[in-house]
C-alpha cells in the first residue's frame, strides 16, 4: 500500500492527557499537511511542512499543539493537556511541490490518509 | 482570505438520476485550483475532480462534471447516472497556486436512493 497512512485510527483519552498521532506520507511527496475535521464540518487547515520545514501554522493551532517532521518523512502531531473541544478527526495529507516530477502525474493533488479520530472524555 | 460556501447541507437523488451540488467561493486570486472531494462514510477523502482556473473548459471525469463560472465564482458538481456508491459527503475546496493548504466548504451530504 503506497497511500498515506495514519496511526492510530482511533484514540480515546481523558481530559488533561497528552496524545500523539503519526502520519506517513506517500514516499515521494515532500509536502505534508495536517487538517482537523469536526462533526458535520469540512476539514480545517492546521499546519504544513515542506520536507522538515514547517511552512505555516493556522491560528487554530494553539500552544498545546505541536507538529514535527524531523527527517522530512513521517510527521507527528502532539496535543498536550487535551480538552473536550479537541475531539475531532485529524487528517493528514501529502503532495508534491509544483515543478517537481511526480510519478502519479497529478502533482497538485493532496492525497489524504484515513484520519485519526480523537475522543476526549 | 479565501472562503468556500456550500449552501446545500443535504441532498438526495434517485439511482440513475442526475444531481447537481453547488459551491461558491471568494478570492482575490486570479489563478487557483478548485476541487471536489468525496468522503464516503467512515472512509478516507478522495479526489473526484479538479479544475484549473486558467482553463475555460469545464473538467469532466466519467460521470462527474463541473460547471465553472469564474466571474460568478461558482463551481458546481454534476453527477450523472447516480449510483448507490456515490452516497457520501462531498466537499468543495479551493487551493491557491503553489500547493498551499486547501480551504474547504462545510460539505453536502448526498444520499443516493435505490
Amino acid at each position: 500500500d503506497t497511500g498515506v497512512s495514519q496511526d492510530p485510527r482511533h484514540k480515546i483519552t481523558k481530559r488533561g492527557q497528552n496524545v500523539t498521532f503519526r502520519c506517513d506520507p506517500i514516499s515521494e511527496h515532500n509536502r505534508l499537511y495536517w487538517y482537523r475535521q469536526t462533526l458535520g464540518q469540512g476539514p480545517e487547515f492546521l499546519t504544513y511542512f515542506q520536507n522538515e520545514a514547517q511552512l505555516e501554522k493556522s491560528r487554530l493551532l494553539s500552544d498545546r499543539f505541536s507538529a514535527e517532521r524531523p527527517k522530512g518523512s513521517f510527521s507527528t502531531l502532539e496535543i498536550q493537556r487535551t480538552e473536550q473541544g479537541d475531539s475531532a478527526m485529524y487528517l493528514c495529507a501529502s503532495s508534491s511541490t509544483p515543478g517537481l516530477a511526480d510519478p502519479s502525474g497529478s502533482y497538485n493533488e493532496q492525497f489524504f490518509g484515513p484520519g485519526t479520530r480523537l475522543t476526549v472524555l | 482570505a479565501q472562503t468556500v460556501t456550500q449552501s446545500q447541507p443535504e441532498m438526495s437523488v434517485q439511482e440513475a438520476e442526475t444531481v447537481t451540488l453547488s459551491c461558491t467561493y471568494d478570492t482575490s486570486e486570479n489563478n487557483y485550483y478548485l476541487f471536489w472531494y468525496k468522503q464516503p462514510p467512515s472512509r478516507q477523502m478522495i479526489l473526484v475532480i479538479r479544475q484549473e482556473a486558467y482553463k475555460q473548459q469545464n473538467a469532466t471525469e466519467n460521470r462527474f462534471s463541473v460547471n465553472f463560472q469564474k466571474a460568478a465564482k461558482s463551481f458546481s458538481l454534476k453527477i450523472s447516472d447516480s449510483q448507490l456508491g456515490d452516497t457520501a459527503m462531498y466537499f468543495c475546496a479551493f487551493m491557491a497556486l503553489g500547493n498551499t493548504p486547501l480551504v474547504f466548504g462545510k460539505g453536502t451530504r448526498l444520499s443516493v436512493i435505490a
